[in-house]
């Protein structure tokens, strides 16, 4: 499709497990971002990825948490040994970033993350 | 650390009437800022934007005003529709910035 996607749309994990979420952006867009949203709140900003290199991981909460990108393209976001308060929805962004500014951000629709 | 806008107030307004969206930024080196629009279940979607060198700008039924003096953004829709209704995020960036910053988010809730 032409949009940001993002898998799986729902994951309900045990506390402890690890999970990957995936994120696949509007071809060309060199620049991919996570944010993280718990229930009701704002968008919290967590990595962003400039081509495959992230010059900004200030977001990320720990050291549980690790993302990386392949190719320019596809990113996964990995949550190691999760906790009932990683529960929240993932969301994966693109742009294609011209000039100084991130620009106008693509959405995809996110990844539900419940940790029992 | 420097923050944008409210923790999800909730506006009701009647359709037909106008809505104005409130948003607070604190970060002076702000010079980008935009309106997301997100629906239940769904990923945040671009709305309209703005330019710290303009203090308004208009889209289709919406207005952005921009007041860097106080920094203050809004965001005005005109003749609400049930299909505005939907949690809307103001955001901020910064040239050479690495992100968008989002505020809470307000929630609009429209009455038939």
């Amino acid at each position: 499709g032409a949009g940001v996607s993002q898998s799986p749309s729902n994951k309900v994990t045990e506390k402890g497990k690890d999970v990957e979420l995936r994120c696949d952006p509007i071809s060309g867009h060199t620049a991919l971002y996570w944010y993280r949203q718990s229930l009701g709140q704002g968008l919290e900003f967590l990595i962003y990825f400039q081509g495959n290199s992230a010059p900004d991981k200030s977001g990320l909460p720990s050291d549980r948490f690790s993302a990386e990108r392949t190719g320019g393209s596809v990113s996964t976001l990995t949550i190691q040994r999760t906790q009932q308060e990683d529960s929240a929805v993932y969301l994966c962004a693109s742009s294609l970033r011209r000039g100084g500014f991130a620009g106008e951000l693509f959405f995809g629709e996110g990844s539900r993350l419940t940790v029992l | 650390g420097e923050s944008v806008g409210l923790h999800l107030p909730t506006l009701s307004v009647q359709e037909g009437d106008n809505s104005i969206i409130n948003c607070a930024y604190s970060n002076s080196a702000s010079d980008y800022f935009i309106w997301y629009k997100q629906e239940s279940g769904k990923g945040p979607q671009f709305i309209i934007d703005i330019r710290s060198n303009m203090d308004k700008r208009q889209g289709q039924r919406v207005t952005v005003l921009l007041n860097k003096t106080v920094k203050h953004l809004s965001l005005q829709i005109a003749a609400t529709q049930p299909g505005d209704s939907a949690v809307y995020f103001c955001a901020e960036d910064f040239w050479a910035g690495n992100m968008l910053t989002f505020g809470g988010g307000t929630r609009l809730m429209v009455k038939p």
